[in-house]
């Protein structure tokens, strides 16, 4: 399996800023996914972040609400933009096997914006 | 769209098995997933089954696929303290590359 690493791993940020989330795999993966878990919910799929060209968003995430970066196969960054406090939640990086049959996920990053 | 459903709760005993159930509505679904999550922490790949299987053990984990029914469960034999979590099911249908995932089975072990 992947090792995912992720930081922040925790942030209390203000209402209006911004905050970039880092993900390192330790090996070069072909698909990589950012996720949100809102508190006591289910994970929901934001985008796929995809190596060289601009991230494919799921229904109701936007680009300017959430721009990724993928310049290589082993990194991403999600950026939270003007934060709210209905932003507040888990954001969980995601990677597949080559086959794509198994999807690991990073430790996750607690985001509380007040 | 696909939906994926779990009950929100189930507490055992120390010792008992644990069935954890999930339903699905993807006819197309090509992989089912098992994931825990214990509090702070991200998801672990507990095991999966591809949907030509009907049944995965693996060690004192015990899948169950009823695809007809569209019905996944997890068995989880001599339940320890340890595996007191939230416990999440998804799948994976054809052509999609990310899952959907169910809200979550909270499990509580009572020593």
């Amino acid at each position: 399996s992947a090792v995912i690493s992720q930081k922040p791993s925790r942030d209390i940020c203000q209402r209006g800023t911004s905050l970039t989330i880092q993900c390192q795999v330790d090996s070069q993966v072909t698909m990589m996914f950012w996720y949100r878990q809102q508190p006591g919910q289910s994970l929901t799929l934001i985008a796929t972040a995809n190596q060289g060209s601009e991230a494919t968003y799921e229904s109701g995430f936007v680009i300017d609400k959430f721009p990724i970066s993928r310049p290589n196969l082993t990194f991403s960054t999600l950026t939270v933009s003007n934060m709210s406090p209905e932003d507040s939640s888990i954001y969980l990086c995601s990677v597949g096997t080559p086959t794509n049959e198994k999807l690991f996920f990073g430790s996750g990053t607690q985001l509380s914006v007040l | 769209g696909e939906d994926v459903e779990q009950s929100l709760f189930l507490s055992v005993r120390e010792g008992d098995s644990s069935v954890i159930n999930c339903t699905y509505t993807d006819s197309s679904s090509t992989y089912l997933y098992w994931y825990k999550q214990e509090p702070g922490a991200g998801l672990q790949l507990l095991t999966y089954i591809f949907s030509n299987m009907d049944m995965k053990q693996d060690q004192r984990l015990t899948v169950l696929l009823n695809k007809k029914d569209k019905h996944l469960s997890l068995r989880i034999a001599d339940t320890q303290t340890g595996d007191s979590a939230i416990y999440f099911c998804a799948e994976k249908g054809t052509g999609r590359r990310a899952l959907t995932f169910g809200s979550g089975t909270r499990l509580q072990v009572q020593p």
